[in-house]
């Protein structure tokens, strides 16, 4: 199993509040993604970072901020939490982009809940 | 972008069954991955399969690129099965340094 850690795995909060999910991952891969997902659908891409420091919009990027100062570690900041951003959200890794070897593998998941 | 569909979006199979999924995506890929998601939310990687076919026990994936769709097929079915199957795509082009896109997902249910 790739080396994927999330933090916390469960959190309820309030709408207004500042939240942080952290992903760790101990592969040394280059890339992570941050996916939400929602009833009926699929994964849908937030964010993703292509290297420390180098971090770019997603789909559904709006009200969402990352950071990236290690590569083992890629945070994920709601500013102010809304019901909205209640979901399930999960950290991936792939060792590389668009080119061979770009399998990505997912952590265990955080589930959000904002009241 | 792209759109990728799964079908049937239902399965309900008695254990020993065997069972066809399938993806299709509406534009060039040059990565596709299927995964199964358990009951506990887990996901697990079945395969990485951008062309071809691959096998691993019971499962095996049939990918044809330059028709776009792609198979996954689940032999003798076992109620650890049970849990949705999702087809994932990267953009050949453009593409957003490696992000899948993902289907909506095949629901499989597995009865002993």
């Amino acid at each position: 199993d790739a080396g994927i850690t999330q933090s916390p795995r469960h959190k309820v909060t309030e709408t207004g509040t500042p939240v942080t999910l952290r992903c760790h991952q101990t592969e040394n891969h280059r890339y992570m993604y941050w996916y939400r997902q929602d009833p009926g659908h699929g994964l849908r891409l937030i964010h993703y970072s292509y290297g420390v420091k180098d971090t770019d919009k997603g789909e559904v990027s709006d009200g969402y901020s990352v950071s990236r100062s290690k590569t083992e570690d890629f945070l994920l900041t709601l500013e102010s939490a809304t019901s909205s951003q209640t979901s399930v959200y999960f950290c991936a890794i792939s060792e590389a982009g668009t080119t061979i070897h770009n399998e990505q593998f997912f952590g265990p998941g955080t589930r959000l809940t904002v009241l | 972008g792209i759109q990728v569909e799964q079908s049937p979006p239902d399965l309900i199979l008695q254990e020993g069954a065997n069972s066809t999924l399938r993806c299709n995506f509406s534009d060039s890929v040059n990565n596709l991955q299927w995964f199964h998601q358990n009951p506990w939310g887990q996901l697990i990687n079945l395969f990485y399969i951008p062309s071809g076919t691959k096998q691993n026990g019971r499962l095996s994936a049939t990918t044809v690129a330059t028709e776009r769709y792609s198979l996954l097929y689940i032999s003798s079915s076992q109620t650890t099965d049970s849990g949705v199957y999702f087809c994932a795509v990267v953009l050949s082009r453009g593409s957003t340094l490696g992000r899948l896109y993902f289907g909506r997902g095949t629901q499989l249910t597995v009865w002993p």
